[in-house]
């Protein structure tokens, strides 16, 4: 069966370190790839999202995320970390086009933001 | 745009109890599904339709009845409530005339079944 998974369900730095999400999904080939936040007591909200285009893909609040087909994965990085980056991440990959397509999410990453 | 609204905000339920959640979009997507959220589960997805009058089931559909009658409204009906059905409920709707998929969602449904 088609998964995602997140490495991690808690991550914790520190103010202006590196962040790095881990997501690796289970088909060697996805269609799209999607990283979506969630603050609390919101909605989810589309970080960016990877369509067959160039393998890093730039997204909203200074986040990246690589495409990687060898290794199935599409981890979610960001240099430095505020403490408005404190949130819920969800990984989620969409497989097959058209009418068929549904997106499957991962289990999801609470990054915590230490001062 | 309003993009995808989702009523009520909260809700609290006796077992046994039934209801319907709302979900309408603005937005003229053909693609509109339901997840739940749960702790430690990410979301899933109970029940998806690509257009008016067509409906699917997702990944835990028991328990819940879905009708598309107009492309803009997708209500999720909860038939007899149990208390594993207590969960934040999103709506989401996407075009695959965008071709990117993208789903956008709505703020959520708070509920829970006592």
């Amino acid at each position: 069966a088609q998964s995602v998974t997140q490495l991690g369900s808690h991550v914790s730095v520190s103010e202006g370190a590196l962040v790095l999400l881990r997501c690796n999904y289970s088909s060697s080939v996805p269609p799209y790839l999607f990283w979506y936040v969630q603050y609390p007591n919101q909605g989810l909200q589309l970080l960016l999202k990877y369509t067959s285009a160039a393998t890093l893909v730039k997204g909203i609040n200074g986040f990246e995320a690589e495409f990687k087909k060898s290794e199935t994965s599409f981890h979610l990085t960001k240099p430095s970390a505020h403490m408005s980056d404190a949130a819920e991440y969800f990984c989620a990959v969409r497989w097959g086009s058209g009418n068929t397509g549904k997106l499957i999410f991962g289990q999801g990453t609470t990054l915590q933001v230490k001062p | 745009n309003a993009g995808v609204t989702q009523t009520p905000k909260f809700q609290v339920l006796k077992t046994g109890q039934s209801m319907t959640l709302q979900c309408a979009q603005d937005m003229n997507h053909e693609y509109m599904s339901w997840y739940r959220q749960d702790p430690g589960m990410g979301l899933r997805l109970i029940h998806y339709s690509v257009g008016a009058g067509i409906t699917d089931q997702g990944e835990v559909p028991n328990g819940y009845n879905v009708s598309r009658s107009t492309t803009e409204d997708f209500p999720l009906r909860l038939l007899s409530a149990a208390p594993s059905q207590t969960s934040v409920y999103f709506c989401a709707s996407s075009s695959d005339r965008a071709s990117s998929y993208e789903q956008y969602f709505g703020p959520g449904t708070r509920l829970t079944v006592t």
